[in-house]
């Protein structure tokens, strides 16, 4: 299986913030790689896929970038509505894997 | 627009098996897979497997084989997920998806809590 690590675990940040968060595959995944948020008693919500593809609805402020094994999620300026939990999520190979999460809060 | 709506959240025993449901709108049933995902607390997403909306196939995760069968009434547009022999590991909220074609989950049902307890 490919294992997804992100990075940090969770982060505290300022409204107004750029805020990165990593995701690394245990081997190259080509472009197969999203980006998810979710909310407490969500579901999860695509924000970008195939690496850099922003999904129709999502703010201009989320971007996505990397190749092969790794790969950035980008927040040009952090929100209240961003404040949520991140997954990263393989389907090059299944099992389709996903990332731990990475829990964003308010700083 | 493409929903999927899950049945409602369940407590079981130790040992004992759920079945918990998937009816989908808003689309060709046939056309698209079903895949099923859980959240355990305090860990990551966890894919379990997909069903063929419109052929008999199916795919299991390795973590789950043997323990889980996936199903579908295509005349109810439905899918289905069973696990069973469950443990309180299993305690977790299990969601529904479809990718739309795609190779990535566009849409999500709302969840289903499952809790495992004594």
């Amino acid at each position: 299986d490919i294992q997804m690590t992100q990075s940090p675990p969770s982060l505290s940040a300022f409204i107004g913030d750029r805020v990165t968060i990593s995701c690394r595959a245990s081997q190259t995944i080509n472009s197969y790689l999203n980006w998810y948020q979710q909310k407490p008693g969500n579901a999860p919500k695509i924000l970008i896929y195939g690496v850099s593809s922003l999904e129709s609805g999502v703010p201009s402020r989320f971007s996505g970038s990397g190749s092969g094994t790794d790969f950035t999620l980008t927040i040009s300026s952090l929100q209240p509505e961003d404040f949520a939990i991140y997954f990263c999520q393989q389907t090059y190979n299944f099992p389709w894997t996903f990332g731990q999460g990475t829990k964003v809060e308010i700083k | 627009q493409v929903q999927l709506l899950q049945s409602g959240a369940e407590v079981k025993k130790p040992g004992a098996s759920v079945r918990v449901s998937c009816k989908a709108s808003g689309y060709t049933f046939t056309r698209f897979a079903i895949h099923w995902v859980r959240h355990a607390p305090g860990q990551g997403l966890e894919w379990m497997g997909w069903i063929d909306g419109g052929y008999d196939n199916t795919r299991y995760s390795q973590n789950f084989q043997g323990r889980v069968t996936l199903t579908k009434d295509t005349s109810a547009s439905t899918a289905y997920m069973e696990l069973r022999s469950l443990t309180s590991g299993d305690t977790a909220v299990y969601y529904c998806a479809t990718t739309g074609g795609r190779y990535y989950f566009g849409n999500w049902g709302q969840g289903t809590l499952v809790t495992v307890s004594s």
